[in-house]
């Protein structure tokens, strides 16, 4: 089964530091995509950065970026100088192409920016 | 663009009621989904279309029905509400050839059931 895996659920810093989000995830394929997703209290589901497995380049997105580790499974998040409006629920999901694009996701990390 | 609408922003309903959530989308994406996200967990996928005229059960369909008669609207109904589809509804949709698999939502509709 695939699945993904957040290990922390809450974590906070203070505002202009770095922080750094976890995901594992399980799969067999070699080809997928991957995705971090941002939930601030408006619910609103906003899309940070998308990874595409065959790539080994990690992608990056202004102040987002990612630490793509293949055979480890591994996809973390990096935030540089973080801002109070990083403050969300950030979900960790993969795709398989041969799935009919249904996202798997986590159970988030809810990130906390302190002023 | 204004990307994936839905409505009603919110809905209270009562027990036995039923309803359609609407869901609109103007980028010409042949995938759409449905989700539920109850109070501090994640995403579950209700149902999922990848064209007009196909659907397809996700993870929690039980109690919901939708139709896609056009690439832009992918409506959910609720039958017979219980209180246990108290929860915010999220549609999304996704293009097939730019960007694969990413999926771009909506503001979501908040629904409670008492």
């Amino acid at each position: 089964a695939q699945t993904v895996t957040q290990s922390q659920p809450e974590m906070s810093v203070q505002e202009a530091e770095t922080v750094t989000l976890s995901c594992t995830y399980d799969t067999s394929e070699n080809n997928y995509y991957l995705f971090w997703y941002k939930q601030p209290p408006s619910r609103q589901m906003i899309l940070v950065i998308r990874q595409e497995a065959y790539k080994q380049q990690n992608a990056t997105e202004n102040r987002f970026s990612v630490n793509f580790q293949k055979a480890a499974k591994s996809f973390s998040l990096k935030i540089s100088d973080s801002q109070l409006g990083d403050t969300a629920m950030y979900f960790c999901a993969f795709i398989l192409p041969d799935s009919n694009y249904q996202l798997i996701w986590g159970a988030g990390t809810k990130l906390i920016i302190k002023p | 663009n204004a990307g994936v609408t839905q409505t009603p922003k919110f809905r209270i309903l009562k027990i036995g009621q039923s309803m359609t959530l609407q869901c609109t989308q103007d980028m010409n994406h042949n995938y759409m989904y449905w989700y539920r996200q109850d109070p501090g967990m994640g995403l579950k996928l209700i149902y999922y279309s990848v064209g007009a005229g196909i659907t397809d059960k996700g993870e929690v369909p039980n109690g919901y029905n939708v139709s896609r008669s056009t690439t832009e609207d992918f409506p959910l109904r609720l039958e017979l509400a219980a209180p246990s589809q108290t929860s915010v509804y999220f549609c999304a949709s996704s293009p097939w050839t730019t960007s694969p698999g990413t999926q771009y939502f909506g503001p979501g509709t908040r629904l409670t059931v008492l």
